[in-house]
């Protein structure tokens, strides 16, 4: 089975600093995308950046970065210029096709509370 | 553009009577999935409709089942509640050839007491 880890269940970091999430996953598939989503205190979960496993480049949103090693399945998220809005319980994913049908579910992790301080 | 919706917000039931939840998927959108998330927890997906028809299902027992209409939209039915199924349920929706990625709506709250 899929699993995906976030070994850090907590985080700060101070208003215009950078910080880095961690997540890695357990797959046998060679075809996948790895995903952050943000979920404010307001619960609505917000896509953040996505990944496409056969591409080498790290993807990059404005100030949001990923870093990204198939071999090690690893997948960090780095956030760059901290701000308050930022703050939120962050959720790494994996997304591969679903048992018994033709598309794909997303697996998720515990999650890390990150929170921004002023 | 109309991102995804979902109702109601927030739903308190008693244990062994039935619920159904609703929601629609962004314009364009004819995928949607149903994913559950307990308090503290990440989301876990309970199934995935396509075309009217389910197209994937989680570790869900039976009686929570699901529908599609015509127009992309969904309901999740959850017969014999339990207290266990007290959570937050989130719909999500993507677009055709791009499942993989999928928009989420602002969940419904729900407390079995």
């Amino acid at each position: 089975a899929q699993t995906v880890t976030q070994s850090q269940p907590e985080m700060s970091v101070q208003e215009a600093e950078t910080v880095t999430l961690s997540c890695t996953y357990d797959t046998s598939e060679s075809n996948y995308y790895l995903f952050w989503y943000k979920q404010p205190p307001s619960r609505q979960m917000i896509l953040v950046i996505r990944q496409e496993a056969y591409k080498q480049q790290n993807a990059t949103e404005n100030r949001f970065s990923v870093n990204f090693q198939k071999a090690a399945k690893s997948f960090s998220l780095k956030i760059s210029d901290s701000q308050l809005g930022d703050t939120a319980m962050y959720f790494c994913a994996f997304s591969q096709r679903a048992s018994g049908g033709s598309n794909y579910k997303l697996t998720f992790g515990k999650g890390t509370l990150l929170t921004v301080n002023p | 553009e109309t991102g995804v919706t979902q109702s109601p917000t927030h739903l308190i039931k008693t244990r062994g009577q039935q619920v159904t939840l609703r929601c629609s998927s962004q314009s364009g959108h004819n995928t949607v999935s149903w994913y559950q998330q307990a308090l503290g927890q990440g989301p876990q997906f309970i199934f995935q409709y396509y075309r009217e028809e389910e197209n994937g299902r989680g570790n869900f027992p039976p009686r929570f089942s699901g529908l599609q209409f015509p127009n992309y939209s969904s309901e999740l039915n959850v017969n014999a509640l339990e207290l266990d199924d007290s959570a937050l349920y989130l719909c999500a929706s993507s677009l055709p050839g791009t499942s993989d990625t999928q928009y989420f709506g602002p969940g419904t709250r729900l407390t079995v007491l």
